[in-house]
């Protein structure tokens, strides 16, 4: 069992240029999230999916930010362009949508724009 | 979903029991207590979780007080890998379907 698939691992980038992350959920997994991990803010849910259609995008901080997901084992998060506070750790996670299925974490993408 | 408090921090010595205290004073009839922990640069990862009785299962023990106000988390014999932190997340679904609101959690300690 692969478990969730982020790539890449780090990125590594300068202001201003546009950065993609990239996930692949867990087979049969029909819900996938987005969450974004710093110091000062700590674990946050960015966008949610599920049946590969958005559900919630509220936490997605303003429209230098979005996310697809064109088909059920690949979901992307673009940032255009993209700025220094943007730097952390983001998390991809997927799970089964039902009430209470735990959720399946990636490892994480560490973004740092200089 | 209601707010959870949890201590900062919290030691514990190895082989020894691990309680994490949650305080959920505001939960609701239908809300249920999730536990998930978060080891040093991997993602969160899911421990147990209950409504109104204690659950246990291969990883932790999950006890609610009997006015569900509060819970405790115990890991029976800790050991170095358990150093983590640990959040307690209080909602109606399991996010299952629903993303999770993460608080500060308690940084749990393992002692040689």
């Amino acid at each position: 069992d692969a478990g969730v698939i982020q790539s890449p691992r780090h990125e590594v980038t300068e202001m201003g240029q546009e950065v993609t992350l990239r996930c692949k959920p867990i087979s049969g997994h029909n819900s996938l999230f987005w969450y974004r991990q710093t110091m000062m803010r700590g674990l946050e849910l960015l966008i949610y999916f599920n049946n590969n259609v958005p559900i919630d995008d509220s936490g997605m901080p303003e429209d230098r930010f979005s996310a697809k997901m064109p088909n059920a084992s690949f979901s992307t998060l673009k940032i255009q362009p993209s700025e220094p506070r943007d730097s952390a750790v983001y998390f991809c996670a997927s799970s089964l949508a039902r009430t209470h299925n735990e959720q399946f974490f990636g490892p994480g993408t560490r973004l740092t724009v200089l | 979903d209601a707010k959870t408090t949890q201590p900062p921090s919290m030691d514990c010595a190895e082989g020894r029991a691990a309680n994490l205290p949650c305080n959920h004073s505001t939960i609701s009839g239908n809300e249920y207590v999730y536990w998930y922990r978060q080891i040093h640069s991997q993602g969160p990862q899911y421990i147990i979780h209950g409504l109104k009785n204690n659950e246990t299962n291969e990883m932790a023990s999950l006890i609610i007080t009997e006015d569900r106000k509060s819970s405790t988390l115990i890991l029976p014999h800790a050991t170095l890998r358990d150093t983590a932190v640990y959040y307690c997340i209080v909602r109606v679904s399991g996010g299952g379907a629903d993303g999770l609101t993460f608080g500060k959690g308690t940084h749990l300690i393992i002692q040689p």
